[in-house]
């Protein structure tokens, strides 16, 4: 069976400083992992994706993940966050077993204090 | 290049009624999914389509929920009729390919339905 599993369903930080929302993952097959954001009444966006290359992926807007097979773990990271990260972000799995739908995990609502 | 296109944005009806939802993918693109988004969790699947045909609709409450992709183009989603539990966001995505992760999945912005 495949699952993904967001530790935390909120997150605070300050601006300028790291980010890291938390991932695991379940798999019977070799995952492909995702990171989409949500911003308010916007559609979900691809932050970036791991698909058995490098395990250290970098992303847009200065977001990067590192696969852990070990650790089940897809975290992403940011070194310093900006008031506009503040947004929904999902960590995705596509297991490729079958079809092609995604599994979502509930997201991480990150919020940026000034 | 044009998004994937939803309409409409909001909805309100009564439980048993009916609704319908439309999406209009990217061009070229072969491949259109549905998914269910409950307030507080994650997108999941409902339907995929490959051109016109389905691929998957395992999780489809198929008693209530159809879809169709006529012509493998635009796609339809009805609920009829409508119980409070299908309050929820409805996603359309669309990608160019099928059956393989390469190929990233564009999502519109939502249907927003609520049912009282």
């Amino acid at each position: 069976a495949q699952s993904v599993t967001q530790l935390d369903s909120h997150v605070s930080v300050s601006e300028g400083t790291p980010v890291l929302l938390r991932c695991n993952y379940s798999s019977s097959y070799s995952p492909s992992l995702f990171w989409y954001v949500q911003h308010p009444n916007k559609g979900l966006q691809l932050l970036l994706k791991y698909t058995s290359a490098a395990t250290l992926v970098k992303g847009i807007n200065g977001f990067e993940a590192e696969f852990k097979k070990s650790e089940t773990s897809f975290h992403l990271t940011k070194p310093s966050a900006h008031m506009s990260d503040a947004a929904e972000y999902f960590c995705v799995l596509y297991s490729g077993g079958g079809a092609d739908g995604l599994t979502f995990g509930k997201g991480t609502h990150l919020i940026i204090q000034p | 290049e044009a998004g994937v296109a939803q309409s409409p944005r909001y909805k309100i009806i009564e439980k048993r009624q009916s609704v319908a939802f439309w999406c209009n993918p990217i061009s070229g693109h072969a491949t259109l999914y549905w998914y269910q988004q409950i307030l507080g969790q994650g997108p999941k699947l409902l339907i995929q389509f490959q051109n016109n045909g389905v691929v998957d609709d395992s999780q489809l409450p198929k008693d209530r929920f159809s879809a169709e992709r006529l012509k493998g183009v635009d796609s339809t989603l009805k609920i009829q009729p409508a119980k409070l539990e299908d309050s929820a966001v409805y996603l359309c995505a669309s990608s160019f390919g099928f059956r393989g992760s390469s190929y990233e999945q564009y999502f519109g912005p939502g249907t927003r339905l609520t049912v009282t």
